[in-house]
């Protein structure tokens, strides 16, 4: 079964800091990796990665991934509170998108 | 502004009711893709057409059914709803068949509450 697992659930932290967000997949045909941020609308596309090794940078969110071991992480510098967000994952495999849970962050003052 | 466009926003009704959700895809997009997302299951996907037909079968009960019109808006049909059935219904669009070269673009979603 083709699924989609976000780690960790859920996470507080101060502004400034630095955090990463973890996304593992086990599918069948991996077409592609995407990033998207969730407020309290509807997700917003942040990265989509196909290759391996290969960093996606854009301002203070980077994001990598890796298809060997079967996984991609999303870093945040310097967390703003703009940044509070659901952080979703999603793999494509040609014929749908399977989506992780998200990761809630809430940056603190 | 996605330009995905969903209404309603919001939708409230009993129990065994049945209610349409549309969406009109952003322009230009072929496929349009329905989720489902309530608190603890995340996004569900459940169904996708392009360009009128449909394409990929998601996790979509049989009381659930959806078309996409020549003019390329979607319409999802829930029916004798359950409580259950209360969650955000997104609506995604993509210019090509599967989302991969450029990824989906997202409509607000419509929230239904089933009372």
């Amino acid at each position: 079964e083709d699924k989609v697992v976000q780690s960790p659930l859920s996470l507080v932290v101060h502004e400034g800091d630095t955090v990463t967000l973890n996304c593992s997949y086990e599918v069948t045909n991996f077409r592609s990796l995407l990033w998207y941020k969730q407020e309290k609308k509807a997700p917003t596309f942040l990265f989509m990665l196909t290759s391996s090794g290969i960093e996606k940078k854009s301002g203070r969110l980077s994001s990598i991934l890796d298809k060997k071991e079967l996984f991609s992480i999303l870093n945040i510098t310097a967390t703003q509170t703009g940044d509070s967000a659901v952080y979703l994952c999603a793999v494509n495999t040609g014929n749908q998108f399977y989506f992780g849970t998200g990761t809630s962050l809430t940056v603190i003052p | 502004d996605s330009g995905v466009t969903q209404t309603p926003k919001h939708l409230i009704t009993a129990t065994g009711q049945r209610v349409t959700l549309r969406c009109s895809p952003r322009s230009g997009d072929l496929s349009v893709y329905w989720y489902q997302q309530s608190l603890d299951q995340g996004l569900q996907f459940l169904i996708q057409y392009y360009n009128g037909e449909e394409r990929a079968k998601g996790n979509i009960l049989e009381r659930f059914s959806a078309q996409q019109f020549p003019d390329l808006h979607s319409e999802l049909n829930l029916s004798s709803l359950e409580l259950g059935d209360s969650a955000l219904y997104f609506c995604a669009s993509s210019v090509d068949r599967t989302g991969s070269n450029y990824g989906y673009t997202f409509g607000s979603g419509t929230r239904l509450t089933v009372v």
